[in-house]
Formats: structure tokens, sequence, C-alpha cells
């Protein structure tokens, strides 16, 4: 069975401040992705980052970056020096790798404070 | 393209009254999905398509119906509606084969109020 948990309810920060959102998943299947969606107030879902089970080196995108680690099946997501426009939902998903069924977390809402 | 497009935006219903909820996608996608999401929650999934002709039921499909007559229309109806199903409501579809990596694409959700 796929499952997703995002322990972090609510986190509320001051602009500049960083941010790391946890995701801890789990799945039966070999190979798999990751993905990390936003959804701002205006309720969209914007697509943010993706992830494959093949390499776990960590990158960064800007101000995203993301630590990948297997052996504790966890997919943490960072924003650095955030804004007023990164308060949002975030959600940690994983999809199946023979129907692509997505799971999806329960999502962080991020405030950022001016 | 439109990429998926959902309508209508928003409806409130009353208890007992029925609708359908329409998802259509304009890029040739054969897997269709429809989630829901309940406030402070994640998204749950209804049902789901592989393909014209075939559906399959998600996590809580109760109260609900689908059908996927042509590759481009994945509508769910709503029977009997009920507060419980005061949600937001996205459909999604994605290609067929490749990795489990493909990008899906979302519409921009539908938000139902039964009173």
């Amino acid at each position: 069975a796929q499952k997703v948990t995002q322990a972090q309810t609510e986190i509320s920060v001051v602009e500049k401040e960083d941010v790391t959102l946890d995701c801890v998943y789990e799945t039966r299947d070999t190979t798999y992705y990751l993905f990390w969606y936003k959804q701002p107030p205006s309720g969209e879902l914007v697509f943010l980052i993706r992830r494959n089970s093949f390499d776990e080196q960590n990158e960064i995108s800007g101000r995203y970056s993301w630590n990948f680690q297997k052996s504790t099946s966890s997919f943490n997501f960072t924003i650095t020096a955030s804004q007023v426009v990164d308060s949002a939902v975030y959600f940690c998903a994983l999809p199946r790798s023979n129907d692509y069924k997505l799971s999806f977390g329960a999502g962080t809402t991020v405030t950022v404070r001016a | 393209n439109a990429g998926v497009t959902q309508t209508p935006k928003f409806r409130i219903l009353k208890i007992g009254q029925s609708m359908t909820l329409q998802c259509a996608q304009d890029m040739n996608h054969n897997y269709m999905y429809w989630y829901r999401q309940d406030p402070g929650m994640g998204l749950k999934l209804i049902y789901y398509s592989v393909g014209a002709g075939i559906t399959d039921k998600g996590e809580v499909p109760n109260g609900y119906n689908v059908s996927r007559s042509t590759t481009e229309d994945f509508p769910l109806r709503l029977e009997l509606a009920a507060p419980s199903q005061t949600s937001v409501y996205f459909c999604a579809s994605r290609m067929a084969g490749g990795s489990s990596g493909y990008g899906y694409t979302f519409g921009s959700g539908t938000r139902l109020t039964v009173v």
C-alpha cells in the first residue's frame, strides 16, 4: 500500500527565515518518484519538483532544495529565505507505478509573515 | 491547449439534489482521476480511469459515479447530495505509459457546498 505522511500541520515563520517541510512515505514499488505540490490561497495545485528513487543526490533549484533519503523513506523540502508569496499549503505526493494513482500527504500549511 | 477544464467552478446544492461535475482534457491523456479535498486535508482519490470505457474505484467512491465514454471527458456524478460531500473536487490527467514520474495535469477545481 502507498502512504504519505506529513506530520507538520502548520508552520509559521518570519520572512527570510528558512522553512523545511517533512515527508515520510511507504511504498512497495522498487523504483518510484516523489512529488511536491504547492496550493496557494487561490486554490489551484502547482507542481514544484519531482525526484526519482534512483538518485539520492540532494539538489537546489533557486530558493527550493530537497533532501531525499531512501534509507529513512523521507523526502524533505526546504524553502530558503522565505517570502510572503510562499504562504501556501504544500503537499508531498507518491504515484503508484502500475496505475499511476497519486497518494497525497495531508499537507503542511506554511504562513510567512512580513 | 486548454489542459484540464473543470466546470462549474462553484456550486451550491441542496441535500438530496443531484449534479454532474464536468472534466475535459484535450491532451489525449488515457489516465484520468477525480480527487476530493476536504478542509485541512490532503486529496483523496474518488474514481479513476485508465482509458475510455474503463473506470475503477479509488479510496472514497461512495455517493459518486463516473463514466468514460470518450478519452476527453470524465464526468463525476453525485446522486442524492449530502453535507459530507461538501468539498473541493479536482480532476487530473496524465498520459499512458512512461515512468511514474511523468507529470500530472490538474484542473482548477470545483468548490461544492451541500446545504
